[in-house]
């Protein structure tokens, strides 16, 4: 079984810059996440999707960042004008449902560095 | 508001040796537990998790972690230590109730020494 794909894998932008990163879950997972993992922190969740309706973005800056997940596939999740506080690993995570008992598997991140 | 706490910053053990990784947790409502394991430039791993039943959990790689509701902790522990479990290592929970986001802590380097 495929993991959870993302891309880019690294990415260096100047602030004020815009910048997208992609995700696609694995086959039939239900459930997408987006996460901000900043070094020397635990990942804190952006955005959750249950296929392509937003279950909970109360902690995404919507100022600045965005994120759609057209036909419930895969997603894309977008920065504009970036920061230099965005600077992060963004994780994607899928899991089969909605339900606070199901595990998350989560792609390899993006590293982004906003000079 | 729920919060993981992983007071150590890093633990060092020999190989050969039992490890524990230390957890605590505040949640209103029932706690869902969980491990999740980070290599180099990689995405986390799931390791185990708790939601009901027996306070023992085992999980991937021989890991196994404890449930104890009064003191609100989950330890993460293996009997012996493998070099390669030399790892960065997170504790995750989430309610039952109110908001149903997975909370991290700030994660524990494992260093596990020859």
């Amino acid at each position: 079984e495929a993991g959870v794909a993302q891309s880019p894998r690294y990415k260096i932008i100047e602030k004020r810059q815009s910048v997208a990163f992609w995700c696609n879950p694995i086959s039939g997972h239900a459930t997408l996440y987006w996460y901000q993992q900043i070094l020397g922190q635990g990942p804190k969740l952006l955005i959750q999707f249950q296929n392509n309706g937003v279950v909970d973005d109360s902690q995404l800056p919507k100022d600045r960042f965005s994120a759609e997940r057209l036909k419930g596939v895969d997603s894309t999740l977008k920065i504009q004008p970036a920061k230099l506080e965005d600077s992060a690993v963004y994780l994607c995570a899928s899991s089969p449902r909605t339900g606070t008992s199901y595990e998350q598997y989560f792609g390899p991140g993006t590293r982004l560095t906003v000079t | 508001a729920q919060s993981v706490a992983q007071p150590e910053d890093q633990v060092n053990v020999a190989e050969g040796n039992p490890l524990t990784v230390k957890c605590t947790y505040s949640v209103s409502g029932n706690p869902y537990l969980f491990w999740y394991v980070q290599y180099p430039n990689r995405g986390l791993q799931f390791l185990l998790k708790y939601i009901t039943g027996d306070n023992l959990v085992k999980g991937s790689y021989g890991f196994e972690a404890e449930f104890n509701k009064s003191q609100t902790s989950f330890h993460l522990k293996k009997p012996s230590a493998l070099v390669s479990d030399s790892a960065l290592y997170f504790c995750a929970v989430i309610s039952d109730t109110g908001r149903r986001a997975l909370t991290f802590g700030s994660g524990t380097r494992l260093q596990v020494q020859p």
